[in-house]
């Protein structure tokens, strides 16, 4: 089992929908990390965070640290988030980054 | 001004050639790492390197040999490619030992044949 699950893997919504994307992980950890992919390959870092929640714009990410679960969530969402979202956990006294296995949503206009 | 730069972006090369794929970063990080990932989208570090020093090498086959010449570079070399290696290779960096945001490089597209 994954150190990292996400939850769902692919995901299909029409453009102004509700989005979340769930991400639970079985090692302590000192913060998450919600990356982005867009087709044509470059990952992009949205969130780090360690408590709470964090906002940009459309995208919200929260996380509870004691059930070990983390969303981002895209309000208002548009064809332009289609993407893969990847949720990545520091381990080994963060000398590395563990991944879930990304989930990938489309937005259809 | 690219914090995290890898080139090439595609290689396309045949089974049993050696090839190699560079990478620097200018944000100051002291650490820097080479992710794989494979045909599902799956990412998988590979090698970890603090101020020029291996820290992490995850079973990764010795066809596969990093080089940091110094803090801001990290390359990937690889000998006699197999098609297995076909993938894409991100290089990214971050301040190591705290909870910081790791950058990543557009990623190198391997294409063996």
């Amino acid at each position: 089992k994954n150190e990292v699950e996400q939850s769902p893997q692919n995901l299909t919504a029409q453009e102004g929908e509700f989005i979340t994307i769930n991400c639970s992980y079985s090692v302590g950890i000192s913060a998450l990390h919600w990356l982005q992919q867009h087709p044509g390959g470059g990952i992009v870092s949205l969130f780090m965070l360690s408590s709470g929640k964090k906002k940009h714009g459309r995208l919200i990410a929260t996380i509870n640290i004691q059930e070990k679960h983390s969303s981002l969530h895209i309000t208002a969402s548009h064809p332009r988030d289609s993407a893969v979202y990847i949720c990545a956990v520091p381990s080994q006294g963060a000398q590395k980054l563990v991944f879930g296995q990304g989930t990938r949503l489309t937005i259809n206009p | 001004d690219t914090a995290v730069s890898q080139t090439p972006k595609y290689l396309v090369t045949q089974m049993g050639n050696d090839k190699s794929i560079k990478c620097e970063q200018n944000l100051g990080h002291d650490t820097m790492y080479w992710y794989k990932q494979d045909s599902k989208k799956f990412l998988k570090i590979m090698f970890s390197y603090n101020n020029k020093e291996l820290i992490i090498n995850e079973t990764v086959p010795n066809r596969f040999s990093p080089k940091s010449p110094d803090k801001a570079h990290l390359n990937l070399h690889i000998n006699s490619l197999e098609l297995g290696d076909s993938a894409v290779y991100f290089c990214a960096s971050s301040q190591v030992g705290t909870a910081t945001e790791a950058f990543f490089g557009q990623g190198t597209r391997l294409t063996v044949v």
